[in-house]
């Protein structure tokens, strides 16, 4: 099956802590995204890559960090930084940066801070 | 600032009926629009894209693009109780050279009643 999984679907953190949220797909995908999705809003870009290892800060990057070390894989850290991490996280990808037409999501994470 | 506007509802329309959902957006230079439908908890799936002005159909769904009125507008028809779910408007703009990112509004609730 080709698509984006991301694990895990949900996440608890303690205030202070740093997590690690997975992306990963198998669509052989040259660009991926980060979104954070809150109640009643609509999804804001962190962070994105073009290609393995480039990536660049989107409109709420404080408090986050990623990388980009292989093609499928595009993992974010919610670092003690990120003063309100609770949201709904959803990692997409797009065969190139341009291509938003085909830009793919996958099933998304909740993190909820405790 | 570029901004997506949607009226966030919930709009309640009988089973049969069209559903109309509209967006404006701020940057005329827009050149590409997305509809998505995203069901409670679950990721954002594409349903439709336009590019030119005029109308788009794709099975029971149109899409029409005002680019003059920077207005773009989602007709659903022979709503089905399946339909009820959130539906974002998304714009893609350019911020120079090839990169190019999505502006999501913050969708309109819609819900089919049988």
């Amino acid at each position: 099956d080709g698509g984006i999984t991301q694990s895990p679907k949900y996440l608890f953190r303690k205030e202070g802590q740093n997590v690690t949220l997975s992306c990963e797909q198998n669509l052989n995908h040259d660009a991926m995204y980060w979104y954070r999705q809150d109640p009643g809003q609509g999804l804001r870009l962190i962070y994105y890559s073009q290609i393995v290892n480039d990536f660049q800060k989107g409109d709420i990057a404080e408090g986050y960090s990623v990388s980009r070390e292989k093609k499928e894989s595009f993992p974010l850290t919610v670092t003690s930084a990120q003063k309100n991490p609770t949201a709904f996280y959803l990692c997409a990808s797009s065969i190139r940066q341009g291509a938003l037409n085909e830009q793919f999501f996958g099933p998304g994470t909740r993190l909820t801070v405790l | 600032q570029k901004e997506v506007e949607q009226n966030s509802g919930p709009l309640s329309v009988p089973e049969g009926a069209i559903a109309s959902l509209n967006c404006t957006y701020s940057d005329r230079g827009s050149q590409s629009f997305f509809w998505y439908r995203q069901y409670s908890g679950k990721s954002p799936e594409l349903i439709m894209f336009i590019y030119s002005n005029g109308d788009k159909e794709d099975g029971r769904f149109t899409a029409q693009l005002n680019k003059a009125s920077q207005y773009v507008s989602l007709l659903i028809r022979d709503s089905q109780p399946s339909d009820s779910a959130t539906y974002l408007c998304a714009v893609k703009v350019s911020y120079g050279g090839a990169t190019n990112k999505l502006i999501f509004g913050t969708g309109t609730l819609l819900a089919v009643q049988p």
